[in-house]
């Protein structure tokens, strides 16, 4: 039971490319959640996935995309890499109660 | 605009003591909180959690309070160990907007000295 993957560890991008990140469960959960860190802050809420087939934006959504692909999985894109996008991304799931479970996280720099 | 917030940014404990991270929310619908801790290049990892209905939970070597009067959380660690060392955030789902997603304060580092 690895519990929340995500793929990769870190990125370098130049402004106005593009990528994905990738985010997978293997607790049967159905709501998963993308968030940013910046240094010295706490989470912020990018997009949720409240089950599969359904997404919302969270306080932070500008400039990015989501796809929750199946109930395992929950892709985060930016179309066009701002170097204001620079940060750690943390992926998690969350099941029938009210914890969230973190994965590792993608430490993402646009330069 | 409403926040969950944390008093003071760095705590530093000798080993063995007890230690108390406190933590302030705005607002009083919130009925979930969570406290979580967060080592050096890792992701958050949970703690413990309370909810709105009870005024203290327990886990192992861990308290949580919860003062709705004040909006006031504390997270007591006892008998402070080096591993402890982290940044701690509470966080509140707030379950009346409707959407199942926390919302986090900015962080307590807590350094324990040997």
């Amino acid at each position: 039971n690895a519990g929340v993957t995500q793929t990769p560890k870190f990125q370098v991008l130049k402004t106005g490319q593009s990528m994905t990140l990738q985010c997978a469960q293997d607790m049967n959960h159905n709501s998963m959640y993308w968030y940013r860190q910046d240094p010295g802050m706490g989470l912020r809420l990018i997009y949720y996935s409240a089950s599969e087939g359904t997404t919302d934006k969270g306080e932070v959504p500008n400039g990015y995309n989501v796809s929750r692909l199946n109930k395992r999985e929950f892709s985060l894109r930016l179309e066009s890499a701002a170097p204001s996008q620079t940060s750690v991304y943390f992926c998690a799931s969350m099941g029938v109660g009210d914890t969230q479970y973190f994965g590792p996280g993608t430490r993402l720099t646009v330069l | 605009g409403e926040s969950v917030g944390l008093h003071l940014p760095t705590l530093s404990v000798q080993e063995g003591d007890n230690s108390i991270i406190n933590c302030a929310y705005s607002n009083s619908a919130s009925d979930y909180f969570i406290w979580y801790k967060q080592e050096s290049g890792k992701g958050p990892q949970f703690i413990i959690d309370i909810r709105s209905n009870m005024d203290k939970r327990q886990g192992q070597r861990v308290t949580v309070l919860l003062n709705k009067t004040v909006k006031h959380l504390s997270l007591q660690i006892a008998a402070t160990q080096p591993g402890d060392s982290a940044v701690y955030f509470c966080a509140e789902n707030r379950a009346y907007t409707g959407r199942r997603a926390l919302t986090f304060g900015s962080g307590t580092r807590l350094q324990v000295q040997p």
